[in-house]
Formats: C-alpha cells, structure tokens, sequence
C-alpha cells in the first residue's frame, strides 16, 4: 500500500538558521505532494504543494524539493523564527483502494526553534 | 463560513456511551474529510464525502465508527460504545472537490481545529 514517512521524527534549529525537513514516499504513481504545518491545539495548515511534474517551488521563506528518482520529498525553510516551531507533515495524493483520491499523511516532524 | 468548523472542541465522555462530533466545511466544498490524530502520532484517514457519491468508508476502524453528510454540507462522526483507545483528537477537512476528471486540480485540504475526544 502507499506509505509516506519521515526520515528524522524531531528537529531542533537556532533561530535565524535554515531548516531541513525530509519526507520519504512510496507510491512511484502519486502526482501531488502538500506540506502542511501544525501548530499546537491547531489543525494542519497548508504551507506548500508541488506536482509531480516539478523538481522545486518556491513560497515565501519556503522551498519544497521533489526527487523522484527516489521518491524523496523536503521542505526548506529559511531563517528560521520562533513561529516555525511546529509539527510538518508531508502528504502526497494517490489513488486509494476504494478508487477516491486521497492524501496520505506521514507522521510528522517537531520543528523546534532555539531563540 | 471563513474555515472549517468542528465541534465540540474538547468532549470528555465515559466508556460505552455514544458520541457525536460535528464538521461545518467550508461553504461550497464538495470534498469532506474526517481524519484521527492519536497524541504524537500522524493523520489516519477514516472518511471521505464527495458529492452525491458514496462516501469512501475504507478507513473506519470498526463498524461502532460511522458518519454521514447532510445536505452536502455539516457531517456528523458518531462513535458508539467508545473505548479508552478512541480517544484521540478527530480532524476534519474539505477541499472544493477531488474528481477523476479534475484530478488535475490541486486538491488542497483545509483542516478545522479538531475535537479532542477522551474516553475514560
């Protein structure tokens, strides 16, 4: 079955330096990836998205990079503040069993910022 | 409305009695999501609603877990007989739509904030 997964389960950062959050998926047939931010009481919130049919995008301090070659995913957060500090989960879309379209979510890695 | 809705926020219930929890989607999403989130843990899919489509049930865990869709909007998640591993915070999402034909739309999710549920 499809499967996204982390590499590193926590994350500790000094403020101010850049972040690297790492995603591994399995299904060579999914065709869009989300990383979502969650912080703590709060639901997922979307950051950032990218086809398949693309290498990189860019947001705002936000880069997210897509080989697949070996099915890896990460997020680039730069200049890392406080306010980073949450929960990232990777998610790509594929076809579920049951023939709908579905994100399947990774467990999620802690950002956590040292000031 | 704004966002994703859920309610109640928080339920303490005692085990084997039924809970209900409540998903107001965003207005005009056709796409209703109901996920799990055990402490530390990821997302586990349990329901999706699609329109008028028969709603993809192949995530519920046990057949005490149900939901359904009024009116293609506010969606209901009823627990019955709820168990200590229940607990759990329950998140739900919509999207605008998630179809075959358009499956080359981005079909972003907008989570509401969750009810965290705690069964003694």
């Amino acid at each position: 079955g499809e499967s996204v997964g982390l590499h590193l389960p926590t994350l500790s950062v000094q403020e101010g330096d850049n972040s690297i959050i790492n995603c591994a998926y399995s299904n060579s047939a999914s065709d869009y990836f989300i990383w979502y931010k969650q912080e703590s009481g709060k639901g997922p919130q979307f950051i950032i998205d990218i086809r398949s049919n693309m290498d990189k995008r860019q947001g705002q301090r936000v880069t997210v990079l897509l080989n697949k070659t070996v099915k890896h995913l990460s997020l680039q957060i730069a200049a890392t503040q406080p306010g980073d500090s949450a929960v990232y989960f990777c998610a790509d879309q594929g076809e579920s069993g049951a023939g709908s379209y579905q994100l399947t979510f990774g467990k999620g890695t802690k950002l956590s910022v040292i000031p | 409305g704004a966002g994703v809705s859920q309610s109640p926020s928080n339920k303490v219930t005692e085990k084997g009695k039924d809970v209900e929890l409540r998903c107001d989607p965003i207005s005009g999403h056709t796409a209703l999501y109901w996920y799990r989130q055990s402490l530390g843990q990821g997302l586990e899919f349990l329901i999706y609603f699609q329109g008028n489509s028969a709603p993809d049930k192949s995530g519920l865990p046990s057949d005490r877990f149900s939901a359904e869709r009024t009116g293609g909007s506010v969606s209901t998640l009823t627990i019955q007989r709820t168990q200590q591993e229940d607990s759990a915070v329950y998140l739900c999402a919509s999207s605008p739509g998630d179809d075959r034909v358009w499956r080359l739309a981005k079909n972003i999710q907008y989570f509401g904030a969750g009810t965290r549920l705690s069964v003694l």
